[in-house]
């Protein structure tokens, strides 16, 4: 099983420019989620979504879009990169039943603005 | 909302000793407790996971943790600690509710000296 898939796995950007972090599940989830992760920090939620066509904000939302038109995939856009936008952003899905259910996470995608 | 506090951001310890990393939660209602562990450039992998049932639960790789309501902690332990358990361990909370997303602790780098 694939799992959680993300690219790309590493990506340097130009201060003000745009780009998409992808996220496809094999695993028939309805529950996606976009978490980043800063040095010595825990996890922070950008954006998640029950199901496709439906998607809303997390904590940290600002400077990131999504979108879900199909229960596989997750994109998350960043428009106009800023530097404070450095990390590490992780893609999960879990599957509907309840909040018992495990979070299942892709291997992370690492982003540097300069 | 919930809320995880992990207490110690390092953590280090003698090959065969015991590793006891801390977590303690704040949640209005019935919550689920969950570790994951993060090795160096990798994505987050599941330990364990209190769902309701057993107060102690056992994971992967020897490790356990119980769910201490009056206290609200779910500490990790591992009685032997091996070089192998180097890693960020992060604890996280959930409820049921419309995201049923996780919320992180600041992880715990535990650090294992031959």
């Amino acid at each position: 099983n694939a799992g959680v898939t993300q690219t790309p796995k590493f990506r340097i950007l130009k201060i003000g420019q745009s780009m998409t972090l992808q996220c496809t599940q094999d695993m028939n989830h309805n529950y996606m989620y976009w978490y980043r992760q800063d040095p010595g920090m825990g996890l922070k939620l950008i954006y998640y979504s029950v199901g496709a066509g439906i998607t809303d904000k997390g904590e940290v939302p600002n400077g990131y879009n999504v979108s879900r038109s199909t229960t596989e995939d997750f994109p998350l856009r960043l428009e106009l990169a800023a530097p404070s936008q450095t990390s590490v952003y992780f893609c999960a899905s879990r599957p509907t039943g309840g909040s018992g259910n495990t979070i299942y996470f892709g291997e992370g995608s690492w982003l540097t603005v300069v | 909302a919930q809320s995880v506090t992990q207490l110690g951001s390092h953590v280090s310890v003698s090959e065969g000793a015991l590793v006891l990393l801390r977590c303690n939660y704040s949640s209005s209602v019935p919550p689920y407790l969950f570790w994951y562990v993060q090795y160096p450039n990798q994505g987050l992998q599941l330990l364990l996971k209190y769902t309701s049932a057993a107060t102690l639960v056992k994971g992967i790789n020897g490790f356990e943790a119980e769910f201490k309501k009056s206290e609200t902690s779910f500490h990790l332990t591992k009685p032997s600690a091996h070089m192998s358990d180097a890693a960020e361990y992060f604890c996280a909370v959930s409820v049921n509710n419309a995201g049923n997303m996780l919320t992180f602790g600041g992880g715990t780098r535990l650090m294992v000296k031959p």
